[in-house]
């Protein structure tokens, strides 16, 4: 069964605090996403990686890193977190075939 | 820029009613449609695609789309829905070639008793 693992359901950090968020697959896949959801806003595209050390913006970058290291696992970097990162923020992998696969999220919250 | 339209933010819907979903898309060039569902707390699921081929497309939980070029939309029915249907649901589209996919903005269908 395929699966997308994220490290965190859950985390609360300050404001100015650096944040990783983790994300691994375990399907050999080339591509890997991070969306942001937030309600009434849909999906957001952050970034996006179609091979090891490649990465492209996605729709909404700013504020955002990213790092792949090895084929299996994309993190997710906030530098300095503020308030309006609060979101749900969702890890995606495919393989070319168009379909994404997503792991459950993480919710992340900015005090 | 390919964007996707979903007008409506909430159906409700009462057990065993039909249902549609609606999802119109902008692009000049071929393109591939999904619906995804995602039930809370969770992530989203593929529920159906279209890549090519049949115009209608059908998922294994009575839900079906179809692809229509001429209107640019794809929604999704099911004619008779279940409580277990609730969940908020996403029409996405890729752009042949490519691999990302942009979102709509999510419907909320909510099926009462």
């Amino acid at each position: 069964d395929v699966k997308v693992t994220q490290s965190s359901r859950y985390l609360v950090k300050r404001t100015g605090e650096k944040v990783f968020l983790e994300c691994v697959q375990d399907m050999d896949h080339e591509n890997m996403f991070w969306y942001r959801q937030d309600p009434g806003l849909g999906l957001r595209l952050i970034y996006f990686s179609y091979d090891v050390k490649m990465k492209e913006k996605g729709d909404i970058p700013e504020g955002y890193s990213v790092s792949r290291e090895k084929k299996e696992r994309f993190s997710l970097i906030l530098e300095s977190a503020s308030t309006n990162q609060t979101s749900m923020y969702l890890c995606a992998s495919t393989q070319n075939t168009g379909e994404l696969f997503f792991g459950e999220g993480s919710r992340l919250t900015v005090l | 820029a390919q964007s996707v339209t979903q007008l409506d933010s909430q159906v409700p819907v009462f057990e065993e009613a039909p249902v549609e979903l609606r999802c119109n898309y902008s692009s000049s060039v071929s393109v591939y449609l999904f619906w995804y569902v995602q039930y809370p707390n969770q992530g989203l699921q593929l529920l159906l695609k279209y890549l090519s081929g049949s115009t209608l497309v059908e998922s294994i939980n009575g839900f079906e789309a179809e692809f229509n070029k001429s209107q640019t939309s794809f929604h999704l029915r099911k004619p008779s829905v279940h409580i277990s249907d609730t969940a908020e649901y996403f029409c996405a589209v890729r752009r042949g070639g490519g691999n990302k996919l942009t979102f709509g903005t999510g419907t909320q269908l909510k099926v009462e008793l």
